[in-house]
């Protein structure tokens, strides 16, 4: 499977900062999307992106797709509690038959 | 979103012996199925691909007669470890597309086998 090399691997932060993550690829993408995982849940989706140089939001959340195909970030402002978890990048092959996943990272938001 | 059924979610079973895990695409069709597997706190990695009718795709690495699967309408593809040992303990967790690269892809909830 593709190699998605994602930072930092976990984060511990006040209630009410701002985060920020990032997801790169040694291959070209053409879409690349934002998930979430809570502990024995399966992930759902966040944010998905189908264009070079997209940026997009979801509430608090913006990701963007990046200008090389390569590399995508999340950032999620002011966060809350409910936050907590992790948060794994994604790619669809230029096929489309396959998705992999991204090493994940681990946010932890203390009140 | 819509929604993907897996069952069991949890299942704890003897070394030796075969255990099927379902994913049910529950109010849309699911032309393609994608089976994870995940260890704790790691990531998920990509095991099979099926679309329905055909054979499953297997990533490099991955049996494909320990782990058979079968997609054998548009609502159901089964994932069954054949022979379970212990080091197959793991979570595993299912995804259904409706349509072409670009549409979502949703998420089972996953299923916990214990191998004792």
């Amino acid at each position: 499977g593709q190699q998605l090399n994602q930072s930092p691997q976990s984060m511990f932060i006040q209630e009410g900062e701002d985060v920020s993550m990032n997801c790169t690829s040694s291959s070209i993408f053409n879409t690349w999307l934002w998930y979430k995982q809570d502990p024995g849940e399966g992930p759902v989706l966040l944010i998905a992106l189908y264009k070079a140089g997209e940026l997009t939001s979801n509430g608090r959340l913006t990701a963007q797709f990046g200008i090389t195909r390569k590399d995508s970030f999340l950032n999620i402002s002011a966060s809350i509690p409910s936050d907590v978890g992790i948060y794994f990048c994604a790619v669809n092959t230029n096929t489309g038959n396959q998705f992999y996943f991204g090493t994940g990272t681990s946010l932890t938001v203390i009140p | 979103g819509a929604v993907v059924s897996q069952h069991p979610s949890r299942v704890i079973c003897k070394s030796g012996t075969s255990v099927k895990i379902e994913c049910r695409s529950l109010d849309f069709q699911a032309t393609t199925m994608f089976w994870y597997r995940q260890f704790p706190k790691k990531s998920l990695m990509l095991m099979a691909t099926s679309n329905e009718g055909s054979k499953a795709t297997y990533e490099q690495g991955v049996e494909k007669d320990k782990f058979l699967i079968n997609h054998a309408s548009l609502t159901l593809s089964t994932l069954t470890v054949t022979s379970a040992h212990p080091e197959d303990s793991s979570f595993y967790i299912c995804s259904a597309r409706a349509g072409g690269p670009r549409t979502e892809a949703f998420f089972g909830q996953g299923t916990r086998l214990t191998v004792v």
